[in-house]
């Protein structure tokens, strides 16, 4: 059974660093990862989805990447802004190119002025 | 742009009400799905529709229904509502299956409260 973990649960940074977001999953038979934002009492926004053989895929100043071999994503944010603070879901699909996905329970970040 | 829009933002009702969630998407899309979110516990999928008329449960499925007649448009249904049900529901819509680009796309959200 799929399972997505995403530590840490919060994250402060001052604004201007460089930062990634971890996400790691259990089942690497994935054709996908998708990444979300969500702001406070907000839906969720698509910010990337990566295919396998893509294995990383750009965005302004978001990356992601994929490495299936390892069971592991990651997202970077270049030059964070204040207005970067959200919380950062990362789901991956219940195997393979299913359309159902497992969610992380989000990254909390804040970036301070 | 993908547009999923939801029928509420905010929503209180009472104990044993029938309350009807409502979730509406422009793009076309095969699949349509509904998610409840609670703090520690993330989000969690209620049910699954991959075509008009075609539903699957998904993995908190109990307490719910869900109707979907037109592509476009699919509904949640608290049969009664109780406490426990208290809870921000997403709804998400994607394209169909065979595809490694499955994007889901969220609505806004709404946030329900049974009194």
């Amino acid at each position: 059974k799929q399972e997505v973990t995403q530590i840490p649960a919060a994250l402060s940074v001052p604004e201007g660093e460089n930062l990634v977001l971890n996400c790691s999953f259990t089942d690497s038979a994935i054709y996908n990862l998708q990444w979300f934002r969500q702001d406070p009492g907000k839906g969720l926004t698509s910010l990337l989805l990566i295919q396998s053989s893509q294995r990383e895929q750009t965005s302004g100043r978001l990356n992601a990447s994929l490495d299936k071999s390892s069971g592991r994503s990651t997202l970077y944010i270049a030059a964070s802004q204040p207005g970067d603070s959200a919380t950062y879901l990362c789901a991956a699909p219940t195997q393979g190119g299913s359309e159902k996905l497992v969610f992380g329970k989000g990254t909390k970040l804040t970036v301070n002025p | 742009d993908v547009k999923v829009t939801q029928s509420s933002r905010y929503l209180v009702k009472r104990t044993g009400e029938k309350v009807f969630l409502e979730c509406v998407q422009d793009m076309d899309h095969e699949n349509m799905f509904w998610y409840r979110q609670d703090p520690g516990l993330g989000l969690r999928l209620i049910y699954f529709s991959y075509d008009v008329k075609m539903k699957e449960k998904g993995d908190i499925p109990e307490g719910y229904s869900v109707s979907r007649e037109k592509k476009e448009r699919f509904s949640l249904i608290l049969e009664s509502a109780s406490t426990n049900q208290t809870s921000m529901y997403l709804c998400a819509s994607s394209l169909s299956s065979g595809r490694s680009y499955n994007e889901q796309f969220f609505g806004p959200g709404t946030r329900l409260t049974v009194l």
